[in-house]
C-alpha cells in the first residue's frame, strides 16, 4: 500500500461546482501539504498544516480551503471551481523537521471544463 | 525573498554524455537543499539531499554557497534518468516548508 494515497486519480467537473480532492498518509507524519503543478511553473505549495490543530496558507491559496480531518487526513476543497484550476495536485507529508523530505501521493489530475 | 531558479526548461544529451542540472536559489539563512526527481506518469520522489552527501543513481549534487547554487550531475547519462527534476529549498524560516524551482525535463537520447 502506497504511504500517501490521493483519490480521485482524475477528475473533470464543471466551472462553479465545488469538489474536494482528499489525501491519506499512514506515514504517522504530522506535517501534510497540498501543492499544485502547473508546466513551467514547477509545484507551488497550495495550504499546509502541521498537525490537526495547524492550518496555514501557502502562496496560491486563493480560490481553495483545506481540512484536517485527523493526522492522517487533509483534504482540499474548490469552493467553486475555474478553468485555470486545471492542473496536477499532489499531497506530501513529511515528519517535524522536514530534513528527511517530503512523501509525495501520486496525484490528482483535474479538469475544470 | 525565498526562491529556486532552474533555468533550463529542457535539457537534451545523448546517452553515455555528461549531465548538469542548474539550480540557484535565494535565501537568507542557512538552507537545506533537495533534488527531487519525477519519471513519466509516477510521483515525485526525494533523490537526494545536501545534508547527507550522498550519490544516488550515479547523482551527486554539491552545496555551493558563495555561488548559491545545487547543480545535479552525472558523468555518464543512461536512458533511464529521462524524467522530470526539481531542486527544492528548505530552511529554518520556511519552518519545513519546500519551496520548489520550475523543473527541467532531462531527455536523454539513444
Amino acid at each position: 500500500d502506497a504511504d500517501v494515497t490521493q483519490t480521485p486519480r482524475n477528475r473533470i467537473t464543471k466551472t462553479g461546482k465545488r469538489i474536494m480532492l482528499e489525501c491519506s498518509q499512514t506515514k504517522g507524519h504530522d506535517r501534510m501539504y497540498w501543492y499544485r503543478q502547473d508546466p513551467g511553473l514547477g509545484l507551488r505549495l497550495i495550504y499546509y498544516s502541521f498537525d490537526v490543530k495547524d492550518i496555514n496558507k501557502g502562496e496560491i491559496s486563493d480560490g481553495y480551503s483545506v481540512s484536517r480531518q485527523a493526522q492522517a487526513k487533509f483534504s482540499l476543497s474548490l469552493e467553486s471551481a475555474i478553468p485555470n484550476q486545471t492542473a496536477l495536485y499532489f499531497c506530501a507529508t513529511s515528519d517535524w523537521t522536514g530534513g528527511d523530505g517530503y512523501t509525495f501521493g501520486s496525484g490528482t489530475r483535474l479538469t475544470v471544463v | 525573498a525565498q526562491r529556486v531558479t532552474q533555468p533550463e526548461k529542457l535539457l537534451s544529451v545523448f546517452k553515455g554524455a555528461p549531465v548538469e542540472l542548474k539550480c540557484n536559489y535565494s535565501y537568507s539563512g542557512s538552507p537545506e537543499l533537495f533534488w527531487y526527481v519525477q519519471y513519466s506518469r509516477q510521483r515525485l520522489q526525494l533523490l537526494l539531499r545536501h545534508i547527507s552527501r550522498e550519490s544516488i543513481k550515479g547523482f551527486t549534487a554539491d552545496l555551493n554557497k558563495g555561488e548559491t547554487s545545487f547543480h545535479l550531475k552525472k558523468p555518464f547519462a543512461q536512458e533511464e534518468d529521462s524524467a522530470m527534476y526539481y531542486c527544492a529549498l528548505s530552511g529554518s524560516s520556511n519552518t519545513g516548508k519546500l519551496i520548489f524551482g520550475q523543473g527541467t525535463t532531462l531527455q536523454v537520447k539513444p
